[in-house]
């Protein structure tokens, strides 16, 4: 049983760029949440998605922001990028939040 | 808001030796915690969670961890640590309902000495 996809691994974007980043949740999971770690930190919340709908944000400025499909998968998109952008970003998926996520191996973004 | 302390950013021990790890937390009501590992480049696995019931909860590789609300702490430990438990280990804290997001402690890097 596969469990939480990430794409890509590995990307390098320019400054003032945009980037989309792509989750698949494990089978069975509709609830989608994207992380951001930064280099030698804890994961940050950025948003969640369930049902398509955005379901709560944390404190992220409005260049970030996602979907979710009816298939349950999940976009992460980030305008005008910053270097301080660059980061780990994790997506984790569950069907019960309380019982934890489990999260996927993560896109490395780099900007420069 | 909910917020998560792990006092020591490194830690040492040698192989066979136990360990603890310190988790301390910062929320109104009964939180719901978790411990997740994360080897280098690697995504968090879990290794543990509390929402209720019995304090002591056993997770996976052999790790435990103790809730303690007078403390607000909820501590790590393994009895004998192995080479491959070095790694990052991040506790964290959840509201446990509506919203559900994760809080993130600092993360401690734990290195096993041969």
């Amino acid at each position: 049983d596969a469990g939480v996809t990430q794409s890509p691994t590995h990307l390098i974007k320019t400054r003032g760029q945009q980037v989309t980043l792509r989750c698949s949740p494990k089978s069975g999971h509709d609830t989608v949440s994207w992380y951001q770690q930064a280099l030698g930190q804890g994961p940050q919340f950025i948003f969640q998605y369930y049902e398509e709908e955005e379901r709560q944000r944390g404190n992220f400025p409005d260049r970030f922001s996602g979907h979710q499909f009816p298939n349950y998968s999940s976009e992460l998109n980030v305008n005008a990028l910053l270097l301080g952008d660059s980061a780990l970003y994790l997506c984790a998926s569950t069907e019960t939040p309380r019982y934890g996520y489990t999260f996927g191996s993560g896109t490395r973004l780099t900007v420069v | 808001a909910q917020s998560v302390t792990q006092p020591d950013i490194h830690i040492t021990v040698s192989e066979g030796a136990s360990l603890e790890l310190r988790c301390n937390y910062s929320y109104g009501a009964t939180p719901y915690l978790f411990w997740y590992v994360q080897s280098p480049g690697q995504g968090l696995q879990l290794l543990l969670k509390y929402f209720s019931g019995d304090t002591l909860v056993q997770g996976i590789k052999g790790f435990e961890a103790e809730f303690k609300r007078s403390q607000s702490s909820f501590n790590l430990r393994k009895p004998s640590v192995h080479w491959s438990d070095a790694a990052e280990y991040f506790c964290a804290v959840s509201e446990g309902n509506a919203g559900n997001m994760l809080t993130f402690g600092g993360g401690t890097r734990l290195m096993v000495k041969p």
